[in-house]
């Protein structure tokens, strides 16, 4: 079954400083990948996505991310953090056999400090 | 012009009642979802709809009940509410497979 991990309930780093959020993921085939940013009362919106070709992909706000097929990742990373980055990041993957669902890590709650 | 919108944003009700959220997508997608966010923001895919029609259905309870009137539409009925329906619905559409865009999200409270 498919499957996603995020293993830090919650990270702080401090602004200018650089980010990275990790992510692991289970699925038997080729996994389509997603980044979602959800800020306080607000829905969700998509950062970035993974479907095939270049495993480092550009998102939105100046994240980035890169899939690893044989450590099953797909971290989320920032150079340099701004405070208004403060919010839940999911990861999700989609899967597509028997209709398409996507499925969705626990979230990371990132903290911003002055 | 928002793409994906969902209403109520927010909705207090009584145990035993029975309530509608309604969602609306502009986006010509052919694919809409419910989701359910608990207290501690896990969200749990609970239904999905290709063209009006059911392909996904996550052992949610038969109180619940979609309605998928055209393709841009996908109401979520609720009967005989519970405290634990208590939580932050959110519809969202995508393309086949695609990346789903949300709705901001309805925050039910039953008391």
């Amino acid at each position: 079954a498919q499957s996603v991990t995020q293993p830090d309930i919650h990270i702080t780093v401090s602004e200018g400083a650089s980010l990275e959020l990790r992510c692991n993921y289970s699925y038997g085939a080729t996994p389509y990948l997603f980044w979602y940013v959800q800020s306080p009362g607000q829905g969700l919106q998509l950062l970035l996505k993974y479907f095939s070709g270049d495993t480092l992909v550009q998102g939105i706000k100046g994240f980035e991310a890169e899939f690893k097929r044989s450590q099953s990742s797909f971290n989320l990373r920032k150079p340099s953090v701004h405070w208004s980055d403060a919010a839940e990041y999911f990861c999700a993957v989609g899967a597509g056999t028997g209709g398409f669902k996507t499925i969705f890590g626990a979230g990371t709650r990132l903290f911003v400090k002055a | 012009d928002t793409a994906v919108s969902q209403t109520p944003k927010y909705l207090v009700t009584q145990m035993g009642n029975d309530k509608s959220i309604k969602c609306e997508q502009n986006l010509g997608h052919d694919t809409m979802y419910w989701y359910k966010q608990d207290s501690k923001k896990f969200l749990k895919i609970m239904f999905s709809y290709n063209n009006k029609e059911l392909i996904i259905n996550e052992t949610v309870p038969n109180r619940f009940s979609p309605k998928s009137p055209d393709k841009a539409h996908l109401n979520l009925h609720i009967n005989s509410l519970e405290l634990g329906d208590s939580a932050v619905y959110f519809c969202a559409s995508s393309h086949r497979t695609g990346e789903a865009f949300f709705g901001q999200g309805t925050r039910l409270t039953v008391v």
